[in-house]
C-alpha cells in the first residue's frame, strides 16, 4: 500500500532564502507525482505535475524533482517571499491504485516565510 | 472562468440528518473525485467517477453516497450513518488518464 510522507511538518525561513521541501513515497510504481499549495481554509492549487518518465519540472521560482528509484520528490522554492506562506502537499498517483488519479497524499509541510 | 465550484462553503448538520454537498465543474473533465481532509491527516478519497452514471468507492466510502447524472456535476451526500462527519470536503476533477487534478475551494461541514 502506497504511503506518502512529508518532512518537515513545519518550516520557518526568512524572506529571500532558498528552500527545499521533501516528499517520500513507499511504492515506486507511480504514474505521476503532483505538488499542491493550500492556503488556510481554502482548496488546493496545483503547482507542478511530474510524470513518472520525467526527472523534473519548473514553473517560475518553483522546481520539482522526482527520483522514483529512491522514492523521493523535492520541491525547491527560490528566493522565498511572504506570499509563499502556505501548506504544501505532495500526492502520488499509484499504478496499483486501480483508478486514474487515485492520489495518495502526504500530510503536508506548513511553510512560513518571515518578512 | 473555468474551474470547480463547491457549495456551500460552510454547512452545519444536526445529528441524524443527511446533507448534500454540491460540486460543479466547467472544465469538461470526465473524472471527478471527493476527498475528505482532517487536521493532521492527508486527504483521503471517498468516491470517484470516471464517466457519467458510473462511480466507485474510495478508501473511506462508508456513510457517504454520490451520483453522477451529468458530466459537470458530482454531488456528495453525507448520511446519518457517517458517525464522524465533521471535516473539510474537497472535490476534484481531471481528464481520464494520468493528468493533472484540479480542486475546488472546499466545504467545511460541522455537526451541531
Amino acid at each position: 500500500k502506497q504511503e506518502v510522507t512529508q518532512i518537515p511538518a513545519a518550516l520557518s525561513v526568512p524572506e529571500g532564502e532558498n528552500l527545499v521541501l521533501n516528499c517520500s513515497f513507499t511504492d515506486s510504481a507511480i504514474y505521476n507525482l503532483q505538488w499542491f499549495r493550500q492556503d488556510p481554509g481554502k482548496g488546493l492549487t496545483s503547482l507542478l505535475l511530474i510524470q513518472s518518465s520525467q526527472r523534473e519540472q519548473t514553473s517560475g521560482r518553483l522546481n520539482a524533482s522526482l527520483d522514483k528509484s529512491s522514492g523521493r520528490s523535492t520541491l525547491y522554492i527560490a528566493a522565498s517571499q511572504p506570499g509563499d506562506s502556505a501548506t504544501y502537499l505532495c500526492a502520488a498517483n499509484s499504478i496499483g491504485g486501480g483508478a486514474t488519479n487515485k492520489l495518495i497524499f502526504g500530510t503536508g509541510t506548513l511553510l512560513a516565510v518571515q518578512p | 472562468d473555468g474551474g470547480i465550484t463547491q457549495s456551500p462553503k460552510y454547512l452545519f448538520r444536526k445529528e441524524g440528518q443527511n446533507v448534500t454537498l454540491s460540486c460543479e465543474q466547467n472544465l469538461n473533465h470526465d473524472a471527478m473525485y471527493w476527498y475528505r481532509q482532517d487536521p493532521g491527516q492527508g486527504l483521503r478519497l471517498i468516491y470517484y467517477s470516471q464517466i457519467v452514471n458510473d462511480f466507485q468507492k474510495g478508501d473511506i466510502a462508508e456513510g457517504y453516497s454520490v451520483s453522477r447524472e451529468k458530466k459537470e456535476s458530482f454531488p456528495l451526500t453525507v448520511t446519518s450513518a457517517q458517525k464522524n462527519p465533521t471535516a473539510f470536503y474537497l472535490c476534484a476533477s481531471s481528464d481520464v488518464g494520468n493528468t493533472e487534478a484540479f480542486f475546488g475551494q472546499g466545504t467545511r461541514l460541522t455537526v451541531v
